[in-house]
């Protein structure tokens, strides 16, 4: 069945330095995969996505790249800051209608 | 228009109940779906609608769940006989089948307890 991994310990990091979240999946061909940050009790806000024949996309601080031989994506905020701190989820879509998504990350910056 | 948006809120309920939830997509979007998340989980995904059609169902989800969008604007979610396994967030999103990036925008979501 299909099965993405995302790192379930939480991960901290001191502000100012770069936070690498790693998302890993198998059984799947996702035509692109997604990533997303959601805050307690909030609903999941959508950061970037990037697609199968995309090495790597930027968005301000916000780096992902995407490796179809390995399957697996690796998110990074450079600069952290404190108010970054949130859970990061990945997703994967394009099998159908389907998104499906990884158990988070849990990122803290301290300050 | 303020984004996506459920009711109620929260919702608590006796085992054997049957409970309904909504969910106000945003106005343009065509796309709809539901979800299910519990505690330090990822969203699961329950079903999907274009517009009024409902075109996948998760085949994890039990007879007990139907879903309904019938005027392609707002869907409504019931759980029939509900069990304690049903306690969880119920989460909503729409996106717009124009959206190249299919970003979805999901709603506060709806937390259920059953008891």
């Amino acid at each position: 069945s299909q099965k993405i991994e995302q790192n379930s310990e939480a991960l901290n990091i001191q502000e100012g330095k770069t936070a690498t979240l790693t998302c890993n999946y198998t059984n799947y061909s996702p035509a692109y995969l997604q990533w997303y940050r959601q805050d307690p009790g909030r609903g999941p806000v959508f950061l970037l996505l990037i697609r199968e024949n995309e090495k790597e996309k930027r968005k301000e601080r916000l780096k992902v790249t995407f490796d179809t031989t390995l399957k697996q994506s690796l998110f990074h905020i450079t600069a952290s800051q404190p108010a970054d701190s949130a859970t990061y989820l990945c997703a994967l879509g394009g099998g159908g209608f389907k998104t499906i998504f990884g158990a988070g990350t849990r990122l803290f910056v301290k300050a | 228009d303020t984004g996506v948006s459920q009711d109620p809120r929260h919702k608590i309920t006796k085992r054997g109940q049957n409970v309904t939830f909504r969910c106000d997509p945003i106005s343009e979007h065509n796309r709809l779906y539901w979800y299910r998340q519990t505690l330090g989980q990822g969203p699961e995904f329950l079903t999907y609608f274009q517009n009024e059609a409902q075109l996948e169902k998760s085949r994890l989800l039990s007879d007990r769940f139907s879903a309904e969008r019938p005027k392609g604007s707002f869907s409504t979610l019931e759980i029939q006989r509900t069990e304690q396994g049903d306690s969880a967030m119920y989460l909503c999103a729409s996106s717009s089948i124009r959206d190249r990036e299919n970003e979805q925008f999901f709603g506060p979501g709806t937390r259920l307890t059953v008891l």
